[in-house]
């Protein structure tokens, strides 16, 4: 099993729609978790990290956080062209990062 | 405040020969981290740098190091390359690396695409 495990897409939607990314870990004793934006050819954009249960929202977007069920998701609200991207969540275990695969998003205009 | 910043941004080498890059971390930000970009294995993560001392390592082999300085600038150095280290090398910067126990949020530099022929 993965550490960090994210399905690789392409995850599709409409302009204006409300695109739902996944993310799940396995170690237990996490206790930060961040979502990066990629685009290609670009580093990874830090857009929103979360460290407590429960949801973090900052503009269009909203992370959510379920310990029990080790799962993090990221919500994009509105969607937009610019919005396409490869999202990649990110988890602590122990003293590092580990980093997803990463999930593509296309939101079709 | 200016973003990270890595040089040089683009690089060849051949095999065997060994390579240097830079990063300077955002203004006040003492930790430095690096990772190692490929399609196949995504993000790993190669070691982390506070204080002037690695304080935690992935799994690369010694061929990886690293160094920072007192400005908490840092360099990475790869030794008898193979082509196999063709990749996106990205630095990332924290104001301490963990609070509380928890990793804090970093935020990347654009990154050193090195291409080993």
């Amino acid at each position: 099993q993965k550490e960090v495990e994210q399905n690789s897409g392409p995850l599709s939607v409409p302009e204006g729609a409300i695109a739902s990314l996944n993310c799940t870990y396995s170690d237990r004793g996490s206790q930060s978790f961040f979502w990066y934006r990629q685009y290609s050819g670009k580093s990874p954009e830090l857009i929103m990290f979360i460290y407590s249960n429960g949801d973090k929202e900052d503009g269009r977007f909203t992370a959510q956080l379920n310990k029990a069920s080790q799962y993090v998701s990221l919500l994009i609200r509105d969607s937009q062209p610019s919005d396409s991207a490869t999202y990649l969540c990110a988890v602590s275990n122990g003293n590092k990062l580990v980093f997803g695969a990463g999930t593509i998003l296309r939101v079709k205009s | 405040k200016a973003g990270v910043t890595q040089t040089p941004r683009y690089l060849i080498k051949t095999r065997g020969q060994q390579v240097t890059l830079s990063c300077s971390p955002i203004s006040g930000h003492r930790s430095v981290s690096w990772y190692q970009q490929t399609p196949g294995q995504g993000l790993q993560f190669l070691f982390e740098y506070f204080s002037e001392t690695q304080r935690n390592k992935g799994n690369f082999p010694g061929r990886f190091s690293g160094r920072q300085f007192s400005n908490s600038r840092s360099e990475m150095n790869v030794s008898t390359l193979e082509l196999g280290d063709s990749a996106l090398y990205l630095c990332a910067s924290s104001l301490e690396g963990q609070v509380a126990g928890a990793i804090e949020e970093q935020y990347f530099g654009p990154g050193t695409r090195l291409t080993v022929t």
